[in-house]
């Protein structure tokens, strides 16, 4: 069975300082891959996905991900936190030719200081 | 253009009741897709309407769940008797195109159920 694991159910950053979500999948087939954000009383808004081609995604907001097949891993990362990227980060796969439902990690809360 | 609402924004009520949630999608989406997601658990995969018929329903819990979406619109998902492992947040998304190829799903904000 897939599985998404994200390391780290909160992490705090210095506005300005880089951003790092971390992201590892299990399958045995390489997946599409997504990263979700989700802002304080809003539904879950698609930052950036990777299905085919280029293996460095660049999504909205600044953020990019790289997908590495040898680590099985999809990791979010932004240069620059900015105080509006305070929010909850999901990644998430769907297993090609197995349907079209998300399977989700348990979420990243990101906070920013300044 | 609108995005995916969900009514209500929050629920509470006492085990043994019932509950509808709703769900309208993008218009013209035709695909449909219920999750929650429990306190401190992953967002989990209910079930997905292509149109008005259930592609997929492997992720429903039990026969307390009902999901309809009559005319390939909104749809709804009731729970009953609802008990208190059915609090969480549950999210609806539609994305258009059909079933089995990939298409950004758009996700609704919720809807927040507390059984007490």
């Amino acid at each position: 069975a897939q599985s998404v694991t994200q390391l780290g159910s909160h992490v705090s950053v210095s506005e300005g300082a880089l951003v790092l979500l971390r992201c590892n999948y299990s399958s045995s087939v390489p997946p599409y891959l997504f990263w979700y954000v989700q802002y304080p009383n809003q539904g879950l808004q698609l930052l950036l996905k990777y299905t085919t081609g280029a293996t460095l995604v660049k999504g909205i907001n600044g953020f990019e991900a790289e997908f590495k097949k040898s680590e099985t891993s999809f990791h979010l990362t932004k240069p620059s936190a900015h105080m509006s990227d305070a929010a909850e980060y999901f990644c998430a796969v769907i297993r090609r030719g197995a349907g079209t439902a998300l399977i989700f990690g348990k979420g990243t809360t990101l906070s920013v200081s300044s | 253009e609108a995005g995916v609402t969900q009514f209500p924004s929050h629920s509470v009520i006492e085990k043994g009741q019932t509950v509808t949630l709703r769900c309208d999608p993008i218009s013209g989406h035709d695909n449909l897709y219920w999750y929650r997601r429990v306190m401190g658990k992953e967002i989990k995969f209910l079930l997905h309407f292509v149109k008005e018929s259930k592609q997929d329903e492997s992720g429903m819990p039990n026969n307390r769940f009902l999901a309809e979406r009559t005319g390939g619109t909104y749809s709804t998902l009731k729970v009953q008797p609802a008990e208190l492992e059915d609090s969480g947040v549950y999210f609806c998304a539609s994305s258009q195109g059909s079933s089995g190829a990939y298409n950004e799903q758009f996700f609704g904000p919720g809807t927040r159920l507390t059984v007490l």
